[in-house]
């Protein structure tokens, strides 16, 4: 297993298009977590996936931007009608169960550029 | 609720110092607490974790962090900065069954030749 795997590295889209992320988890993790990251900032949670069941969505989850984990395995991410805004680094992590004890493994991110 | 406070975005240490980085959490519940290490344009690479076993905790690269429940503190440390510690260093904190991550800003930790 080569890790968490994110594609693409890099996207630069123009604002108001759509744009779709894909996240790829350890094969044996049950649990998969999308973040955003700013620039000088630290991550922040924007939702997680229970095996195929979307369990938590952060408030900083507006309605351009959805979620999906078919069958318990990849993710994708899509933002709707993109905003400057939301250019950030998007972050995936995996875990088996809650990750408290076996950590949480995150991929490289995919940096987003909206101009 | 869960909350990080990580002071000062910047710490410059020579090679061979002490690397101190400061963490503390506020949490109603018992944490489990993370250190994660971040290279340019990289993810994010766990350090280290606490989950409720020993106060002092060990992880790669020769880092160690101690657990202060009465300071609510999760301060990393390295005894002898190299040059290859330069990155931004993330504590985090996570609680109850819903594991998400609460991450503090980050400091930039910068070696000196």
């Amino acid at each position: 297993d080569t890790g968490v795997s994110q594609n693409p590295r890099h996207k630069i889209t123009k604002r108001g298009q759509n744009v779709t992320f894909r996240c790829d988890p350890i094969s044996e993790h049950n649990r998969l977590y999308w973040y955003r990251q700013t620039l000088g900032q630290g991550p922040e949670f924007l939702t997680y996936f229970q095996n195929e069941a979307q369990l938590e969505k952060s408030r900083l989850l507006s309605d351009r931007f959805s979620a999906e984990r078919p069958k318990g395995s990849f993710s994708t991410l899509e933002i709707q009608r993109t905003e400057q805004g939301d250019s950030a680094m998007y972050l995936c992590a995996s875990s088996s169960g809650t990750g408290h004890f076996d950590g949480y493994t995150f991929g490289s991110g995919t940096r987003l550029t909206v101009v | 609720a869960q909350s990080v406070t990580q002071l000062g975005s910047h710490v410059s240490v020579s090679e061979g110092a002490l690397v101190l980085l400061r963490c503390n959490y506020s949490s109603s519940v018992p944490p489990y607490l993370f250190w994660y290490v971040q290279y340019p344009n990289q993810g994010l690479q766990l350090l280290l974790k606490y989950t409720s076993a020993a106060t002092l905790v060990k992880g790669i690269n020769g880092f160690e962090a101690e657990f202060k429940k009465s300071e609510t503190s999760f301060h990393l440390t390295k005894p002898s900065a190299h040059m290859s510690d330069a990155a931004e260093y993330f504590c985090a904190v996570s609680t109850g069954a819903n594991s998400k991550l609460t991450f503090g800003k980050g400091i930039t930790l910068s070696v000196r030749p």
